[in-house]
């Protein structure tokens, strides 16, 4: 089955402690990306990966850090989570961007205390 | 950067009756316009989507029309259902710049 799975789908978690939320796909698709998600605010993204060793900044990337190491993993890193990093989280990935549907995962809720 | 807007916030119809979402883009360059169903505790999912060579698209229920001039598209979903309550997201892409921009979601509540 084709999808796209995020863990875990809950984490809470103190203030610094670093923590990494895995995102894997099977549909050897090149583009992934990390959108958080806010009342309100809808969809922002956080980083993107056009393809393998290749990341690039989304809108609100300040905080967060990401990898691409192998074309089924897109790996979203906190290294010093803070109170205002509180969201749900989804990772996506699509065969290309702006042309083709992005699957997304089932969310991760993140609460930093 | 693209920056879209969907009005209203939130619709609240009546089974049976039509919703429609409305979507505002700044990007003249964008050329795809996907839109997506939130359900409640789940992930967005794609219900359909536009590219600009075309005004309109229907699917069951749910059609999508472009106005490239106006620089606005819409989502309308006919005969609505209870399960069409959720939140929908439109967003704009130029092809190309690997970028996606959501506007910010409008809540559709169905009354039975």
């Amino acid at each position: 089955e084709a999808q796209v799975t995020q863990n875990p789908r809950y984490l809470i978690t103190v203030t610094g402690k670093k923590l990494t939320v895995t995102c894997s796909q099977n549909m050897n698709h090149e583009y992934m990306s990390w959108y958080r998600q806010d009342p309100g605010l809808g969809l922002r993204q956080i980083y993107y990966s056009m393809n393998v060793e290749v990341t690039d900044k989304g809108d609100v990337p300040e905080g967060y850090k990401v990898s691409r190491k192998e074309k089924r993993n897109f790996p979203l890193i906190l290294e010093s989570p803070s109170p205002n990093q509180t969201s749900l989280y989804f990772c996506a990935s699509s065969l290309s961007q702006g042309i083709t549907e992005a699957f997304f995962g089932q969310g991760t809720r993140l609460t930093v205390v | 950067g693209e920056n879209v807007e969907q009005h209203p916030s939130t619709l609240s119809v009546q089974e049976g009756d039509s919703a429609v979402i409305k979507c505002t883009y700044s990007d003249s360059a964008s050329n795809y316009f996907p839109w997506y169903k939130q359900e409640l505790g789940k992930r967005p999912q794609l219900i359909i989507d536009i590219r600009s060579n075309v005004g309109e698209k229907k699917d069951q229920r749910i059609a999508v029309t472009l106005n490239k001039t106006a620089k606005h598209f819409s989502l309308h979903i006919t005969e609505t259902q209870p399960e069409d309550s959720a939140v929908y997201f439109c967003a704009a892409a130029v092809y190309g710049n690997n970028r996606l921009a959501f506007g910010k979601g409008n809540q559709v509540v169905v009354i039975p």
